[in-house]
């Protein structure tokens, strides 16, 4: 079982519709991150959490410590949110990678 | 601000020969990540510094990988021989404090013919 595991690994919806990806990790951990890559390749970081709840414009990302759960939830969903989503935690100064969600809107 | 450069963008060459990969972390950041992502087995940590040390290096491969930061500006990836198999696309990142907010480069997509 991975330490780290991600759902759903792809995900296709209508443009405007709420979307949510979980992340649920079975090691301790002091972070969270949540990762974003576009078709082009780059990658960004658009979340750090280790409590609570963050949000980034149209983005929101909680986690959940006691459950070793996090989501990060997009609202009124965009084509150019179409790209591959990664949970990543760090705990005892090893980082661990989901296996990412394919997420694609469709406009 | 200038964010993580790496450098080459692209590299092809053949299985055998040396390959140094680059990198320049943002000014100001302490820790330096290198990661390796494929097709196969997705993304993953090859080594991470902190402060020019290297912290955890359970990602590398096997020795033919190495990696040096001789200073906070400054990082190389070396791979040596070079295999077929060691093609993919090398991501460098950097951050504040460890567990901090990554930034990554553009990567460096490697070919080994």
């Amino acid at each position: 079982k991975n330490e780290v595991e991600q759902s759903p690994q792809n995900l296709t919806a209508q443009e405007g519709e709420f979307i949510t990806i979980n992340c649920s990790y079975s090691v301790g951990i002091s972070a969270l991150h949540w990762l974003q890559q576009h078709p082009g390749g780059g990658i960004v970081s658009l979340f750090m959490l280790s409590s609570g709840k963050k949000k980034h414009g149209r983005l929101i990302a909680t986690i959940n410590i006691q459950e070793k759960h996090s989501s990060l939830h997009i609202t009124a969903s965009h084509p150019r949110d179409s790209a591959v989503y990664i949970c990543a935690v760090f705990g005892n100064e090893k980082l661990t990678f989901g296996t990412g969600t394919r997420l694609t809107i469709i406009p | 601000d200038a964010g993580v450069i790496q450098s080459p963008r692209h590299e092809v060459t053949e299985m055998g020969q040396e390959v140094t990969l680059r990198c320049k972390p943002i000014s100001g950041h302490n820790s330096l990540f290198w990661y390796r992502q494929t097709m196969m087995r997705g993304l993953e940590l090859l080594i991470y510094f902190n402060n020019n040390v290297p912290i955890d290096d359970s990602g590398m491969p096997e020795d033919r990988f190495s990696a040096k930061m001789p200073n906070a500006s400054f990082s190389t990836l070396k791979i040596q021989p070079s295999e077929p198999r060691d093609s993919a696309v090398y991501f460098c990142a950097s951050s504040f404090g460890g567990p901090g907010p990554q930034h990554f480069g553009d990567g460096t997509r490697l070919s080994i013919l």
